[in-house]
């Protein structure tokens, strides 16, 4: 399967601290995205990229920001970490859009306290 | 824009027995549906898909899915799970036109029960 890792697993911050998370994957898929999965809401996008460079929002970008400076690397940035950002964030990526398979990382649990 | 609706955050079913998790789509073009299961601690993996065609769609590890236009649902079946199926699965869509984003339900928590 598609290689896709996430770092850090884990990470605990302070209100207000800027943290950064970041996804790498290996199979030269064009397109990478951020999700946060919680409790009665699924996995919503944050943002996502399709090509380097090249990204846009999702439903719930709002305190926000992403890079791709490479094909591999996608980037997520919490500017002011908040407590409502507590939550787990799955990176994906898949060779085109829509039809195809999304290949998903194993997540990152993010306390903000 | 596409939008599915699991109508089940959990359902416990004993072991050998069938199941059904739903899972229901609306749009105004046509769609692409999926499966995707996550074990705990684990990330999401594809389960199933339909594009087009067969309205009849076979997965990994046994579930199948079928897909209906006229009630706009793609419910997940089993005919007899296993201890190994207990995990967390969620139903997703995108819509075939313009671009396309893929969104997914609020999830299905499945309790298989010795």
């Amino acid at each position: 399967d598609a290689g896709i890792t996430q770092s850090p697993r884990h990470k605990v911050t302070e209100t207000g601290t800027p943290v950064t998370l970041r996804c790498h994957q290996t199979e030269n898929h064009r397109y990478m995205y951020w999700y946060r999965q919680d409790p009665g809401h699924g996995l919503r996008l944050i943002h996502y990229s399709y090509g380097v460079k090249d990204t846009d929002k999702g439903e719930v970008s709002d305190g926000y920001s992403v890079s791709r400076s490479k094909t591999e690397d996608f980037l997520l940035t919490l500017e002011s970490a908040t407590s409502s950002q507590t939550s787990v964030y799955f990176c994906a990526s898949s060779y085109g859009q829509g039809e195809e398979k999304l290949f998903f990382g194993s997540g990152t649990q993010l306390s903000v306290l | 824009a596409q939008s599915v609706t699991q109508l089940d955050s959990q359902v416990p079913v004993f072991e050998e027995a069938p199941v059904e998790l739903r899972c229901n789509y609306s749009s105004s073009v046509s769609v692409y549906l999926f499966w995707y299961v996550q074990y705990p601690n684990q990330g999401l993996q594809l389960l199933l898909k339909y594009l087009s065609g067969s309205t009849l769609v076979k997965g990994i590890n046994g579930f199948e899915a079928e897909f209906n236009k006229s009630q706009t649902s793609f419910h997940l079946r089993k005919p007899s799970v296993h201890i190994s199926d207990t995990a967390e699965y969620f139903c997703a869509g995108a819509d075939s036109g313009g671009y396309q984003k893929v969104t997914f339900g609020t999830g299905t928590k499945l309790q298989v029960i010795p």
